[in-house]
């Protein structure tokens, strides 16, 4: 059974700095791996999809990257700002499967 | 559509009650999915359409629950004698068949049971 796991489950910085998020999953046979962001009281809005052939992905500020033989996909936000403040979920999608299985997210506040 | 549809945004029930959600993917997207979300936590899946068929129910936590997608478009998710710990977000996301797998969602369902 896949399990993702998102470390730090929160995390406060300084606007301007450079961070990076972790995410982990049990099971390295995957499909794709998906990141989305969630303001409060929202629905998710998909950030970046890393096929498993692929090794990062990247829009604007954020870059993602995919290491599938050690489980593993971190999400680099460069340049913070206090909008970015919100919460991110990754979730894989298993080879055969059609289901995404979600991380519990890491809450991220950018401080003005 | 524009995007994933869920209506109601908000519902209040009372415990026993019946409650129907309804999500109308883009338009296009022969997949969809239905999420269940609890404060503070990850979605958690519920069930997978194909089309009309459901392709995988594994996530549906027990008979009260139920989902349909008769024409292949527009889906509703049942829930009958509701309780209490069925409060929650229900999230609708869709995708289409065939393509990168990308899954988009809608802004939810918020369920609460009194």
């Amino acid at each position: 059974k896949q399990e993702v796991t998102q470390i730090p489950a929160a995390l406060s910085v300084p606007e301007g700095e450079n961070l990076v998020l972790n995410c982990s999953f049990t099971d390295s046979a995957i499909y794709n791996l998906q990141w989305f962001r969630q303001d409060p009281g929202k629905g998710l809005t998909s950030l970046l999809l890393i096929q498993s052939s692929q090794r990062e992905q990247t829009s604007g500020r954020l870059n993602a990257s995919l290491d599938k033989s050690s489980g593993r996909s971190t999400l680099y936000i460069a340049a913070s700002q206090p909008g970015d403040s919100a919460t991110y979920l990754c979730a894989v999608k298993g080879q055969g499967a059609q289901k995404l299985v979600f991380g519990q997210g890491t809450r991220l506040t950018i401080n003005p | 559509g524009a995007g994933v549809s869920q209506t109601p945004s908000n519902k209040v029930t009372e415990k026993g009650k019946y409650v129907e959600l309804r999500c109308d993917p883009i338009s296009g997207h022969t997949a969809l999915y239905w999420y269940r979300q609890s404060l503070g936590q990850g979605p958690e899946f519920l069930i997978y359409f194909q089309g009309t068929g459901a392709a995988d129910d594994s996530g549906l936590p027990n008979d009260r629950f139920f989902a349909v997608r008769p024409e292949g478009s527009v889906s509703t998710l049942k829930i009958q004698r509701t309780e209490r710990g069925d409060s929650a977000v229900y999230l609708c996301a869709s995708s289409r068949t065939g393509d990168t797998g990308e899954l988009f969602f809608g802004e939810g369902s918020r369920l609460t049971v009194l």
